[in-house]
């Protein structure tokens, strides 16, 4: 299995809702991250877990809360969100250390109205 | 922090032509150079990568380069197709902290 893989593909919700996002991978990758991407923006690095732990934290506001299960899962919590959340969010995972190139998953497309 | 800048912001080319992209970074311990290609609505994909002890990469009609000393490379595409139109990122990173440049929306015409 060489895919990571992310459900739901899309996701309205409203402003008061609570909804997770899910990420999973099974290519014993240790390093696991979050994205944001705006439309024709470059992704936006949200977190990063490595070994399950969180390791990187870029000033994300607290609605969203990301969460390691386990090596192969990956959730982001969402809670509150404004409409300008809206985005593209990517899940990735590498080998850890990085130097073997990021494998993203196809991203879900989130709606907050 | 790293921080990573990409040229052209678009760049149209006839089908056969090469198209170059250019990327500068910052932080000189950064070591890990990939290039992902994005076509609308899909995910990014790793299409070429090249690390800090390696200055020339090639895999068929892709090519990038890397001059350590100026904190530059760039992407090289010959012969390009209609199928290469897709928007090309460019990254930098050390550690777990990849970076990417603005972009590049490349156009192939028939």
């Amino acid at each position: 299995d060489t895919e990571v893989t992310q459900t739901p593909k899309h996701l309205v919700m409203g402003m008061t809702n609570k909804k997770s996002l899910k990420c999973e991978q099974h290519m014993g990758h240790r390093a696991m991250y979050w994205y944001k991407q705006k439309a024709k923006k470059p992704p936006e690095l949200m977190f990063v877990y490595s070994y399950e732990k969180l390791s990187i934290n870029e000033s994300v506001p607290s609605r969203f809360s990301p969460e390691c299960p386990n090596s192969s899962l990956l959730n982001l919590h969402l809670h509150a969100l404004q409409p300008e959340d809206s985005a593209l969010y990517l899940c990735a995972s590498s080998q850890e250390g990085l130097n073997y190139g990021y494998t993203f998953g196809s991203g879900t497309r989130l709606t907050v109205v | 922090g790293e921080n990573v800048e990409q040229h052209p912001s678009t760049l149209s080319v006839q089908e056969g032509d090469s198209a170059v992209i250019k990327c500068t970074y910052s932080d000189s311990a950064s070591n890990y150079f990939p290039w992902y290609k994005q076509e609308l609505g899909k995910r990014p994909q790793l299409i070429i990568d090249i690390r800090s002890n390696v200055g020339e990469k090639k895999d068929q009609r892709i090519a990038v380069t890397l001059n350590k000393t100026a904190k530059h490379f760039s992407l090289h595409i010959t012969e390009t197709q209609p199928e290469d139109s897709a928007v090309y990122f460019c990254a930098a990173s050390y550690g777990n902290m990849l970076t990417f440049g603005g972009g590049t929306r490349l156009m192939v015409k028939p």
